[in-house]
């Protein structure tokens, strides 16, 4: 069985500073990993997945992901933040089926 | 404009009603998905379908119910026998280009509240 472990529920950073998210996961085959955002009473939308290849993703709005499988994470990044970004980012895993599961989810509240 | 739509926005459920939330789609894609949201929770899945008149059940199946008689359709029934409905309900759908590699398209969501 797979799972993913979003271990920050909440993450306030300063607008143009630096965030990482947080994301670890389970899992006893191969996965491919995803990153979706979720701004206020509205749907996901994906940010970036990794699916082979490159270990370092780079996806919309400035924001990358690196796979590091030795460590099972996926950790998300941005070199500077705005407000805009305030949202909820939520990480998922699938093995290869049709089936994610999906983290906890992380606030990311960027203050002015 | 492509996409997928969920109506109704907001929903008010009395206790022993049974409601159907909508979800529509078209993006033409194959496969479509239920999932209930709660605050601190995430996403948990539902139902979902990979192709049309089959689906199959998610994590949380007890309590609703899901048809799929049409390619674009996916209605979802909460059910009186679901004793907590109260949550934010989210359609998704994608192209199975690879089993587990697909981008899932999310609707915009229902709340539903029980009273």
């Amino acid at each position: 069985a797979q799972s993913v472990t979003q271990l920050d529920s909440q993450v306030p950073v300063f607008e143009e500073a630096p965030v990482e998210l947080r994301c670890n996961y389970s899992s006893s085959v191969s996965v491919y990993l995803f990153w979706y955002v979720q701004y206020p009473n509205q749907g996901l939308q994906l940010l970036l997945k990794y699916l082979s290849g490159s270990t370092l993703v780079k996806g919309i709005n400035g924001f990358e992901a690196e796979f590091n499988k030795s460590q099972t994470s996926f950790h998300l990044r941005k070199p500077s933040v705005h407000i805009s970004d305030t949202a909820e980012y939520f990480c998922a895993v699938n093995s290869g089926t049709y089936k994610y599961i999906f983290g906890t989810g992380t606030r990311l509240k960027v203050l002015a | 404009d492509g996409g997928i739509t969920q109506s109704p926005k907001y929903l008010f459920r009395k206790e022993g009603q049974n409601v159907t939330l909508s979800c529509e789609q078209n993006l033409n894609h194959d496969a479509m998905y239920w999932y209930r949201q709660d605050p601190g929770q995430g996403l948990r899945l539902i139902y979902y379908s990979q192709i049309v008149n089959d689906f199959q059940k998610g994590d949380i199946a007890e309590g609703y119910s899901v048809s799929r008689e049409k390619k674009e359709s996916f209605p979802l029934t909460v059910t009186s026998a679901q004793k907590n409905p109260t949550a934010f309900y989210l359609c998704a759908s994608s192209v199975p280009a690879g089993a587990g590699t697909d981008t899932q398209y999310f609707g915009p969501g229902t709340r539903l509240t029980v009273l």
